[in-house]
Order: structure tokens, then C-alpha cells, then sequence
């Protein structure tokens, strides 16, 4: 597609209730990248893929968090047993071949009550 | 600890005064330094990317420059439309980005 699509674009969900969030990168991008930003925040880096396979996942905050990109193209993230504290916007991005000059989705807002 | 530190939190500024942004880093093994625009409800956009103390980069009314231990985004004669956050961030020897917090700017008309 023309740009990076995430979707939903906002969440609203129970603590203790699994999510799914999806992006849909740019064609033809290899690498996709998920983050999470809270108010007044810059992003945080969560996990990085190359292809279908994470090749950096050090920034999920615990084993609640997962996810995927199965055919190299769109990914789910998906977080369990949500807490309030995961309440934020959670960024995907994506980029030719692992470059930094990234375009990003408007992300999706999490809030979880 | 590698640390991005962005300053003005937020700059107010009337049409046409023109100002500048910081960004001060203490990262080991810096492989780059990049800023990225970011508006309300809207993923982060990228702006530029500068590599090497001295560099320098330009669009339009912004211009980039970089030193060994800081970076300043300069505005100059800036337009209501030029009203954002302005993110910085640095990659590290990993290849992960530390991302600043961000400075708001808002240009009055």
C-alpha cells in the first residue's frame, strides 16, 4: 500500500483481556518495526523484524507480549492478560531492507480500563 | 547509561522567529542520528538522518547539524504549519534507536 495502515486505530479493552493490533507495512519493505509510545514520550522499541523472523526482540517488557509476521508482510502484535499499564499508542513501522529513515503508521491507541 | 536529552520541553515562537532545538546524546558506538516530525494523533515522520560530527542537512525551513555531543535542529522564519513534536533519536553499536522525548513547537501567526 501507499503508506504504513495500522489497525485498530483505537482500542479499548478490560484488564485481564487479550489483544490483537495489526499493521499492514509498505510493500515491498522487509523490515517492520513495532513501538510503543506514551504521552509525552518518545517511542520505545519493542521488536524488529527482517523477513517473517523477529531479528531483535529485547524491547517486549515481558512474555505477555508476542508477535507475529508469518508471510513477511502484515504482523500482529498480541499482548495477554492486558494490565493498565500497557495503556499507550503502539507504533509499527517499516523500512527498505532494514534502513532507519522509517515510515511509520499513526499507530494504534491502547487503553485498557 | 546511553541517554537522548531533547530541550525546550516547548518552545513558543510567533511566525517568522526563527530559533533552534537540541538534542544531547551520550550513547557509546553512535552509528547515526535522526529527526522525525511527529503531529497529534500521527506516527512519527522522518525528517533527516546525519552520520558524522559536522554534517549537515537541509529542507526548507529546517536545517540539522551535528556535533560529537549534540544536535541542533535550527528553524528559521518558521510558518503555523511547522507547529509539531520534534523527536530526535540515536542509533546505538546494536542498531536500536533511543528515541528523545520531544520538543513542541508551536509558531503563532
Amino acid at each position: 500500500g501507499a503508506g504504513v495502515s495500522q489497525t485498530p486505530s483505537n482500542k479499548v479493552t478490560e484488564k485481564g483481556k487479550y489483544v490483537e493490533l495489526r499493521c499492514d507495512p509498505i510493500s515491498g519493505h522487509t523490515a517492520l518495526y513495532w513501538y510503543r509510545q506514551s504521552l509525552g514520550q518518545g517511542p520505545e522499541f519493542l521488536i524488529y523484524f527482517q523477513g517473517t523472523g523477529a531479528a531483535d526482540d529485547s524491547g517486549l517488557p515481558n512474555d505477555r507480549f508476542f508477535a507475529v509476521r508469518p508471510e513477511g508482510s502484515v504482523s500482529t502484535l498480541k499482548i495477554q492478560r492486558t494490565e493498565r499499564g500497557d495503556s499507550a499508542v503502539y507504533l509499527c513501522a517499516s523500512s527498505q531492507q532494514g534502513g532507519f529513515g522509517y515510515t511509520f503508521g499513526s499507530g494504534t491507541r491502547l487503553t485498557v480500563v | 547509561e546511553d541517554q537522548v536529552t531533547q530541550s525546550p520541553e516547548a518552545l513558543r515562537l510567533q511566525e517568522g522567529e526563527s530559533s533552534s532545538l537540541n538534542c544531547s546524546y551520550t550513547v557509546s558506538g553512535l552509528r547515526g542520528l535522526f529527526w522525525y516530525r511527529q503531529d497529534p494523533g500521527k506516527g512519527p515522520e522522518f525528517l533527516f538522518t546525519l552520520y558524522s560530527a559536522g554534517e549537515e542537512k537541509e529542507k526548507e525551513r529546517l536545517k540539522a547539524t551535528l556535533t560529537k555531543k549534540e544536535s541542533f535542529l535550527h528553524i528559521t522564519a518558521p510558518k503555523p504549519e511547522d507547529s509539531a513534536t520534534y523527536l530526535c533519536a540515536v542509533l546505538r553499536s546494536n542498531y536500536q534507536l533511543i528515541w528523545g522525548a520531544g520538543t513542541k513547537l508551536i509558531i503563532k501567526p
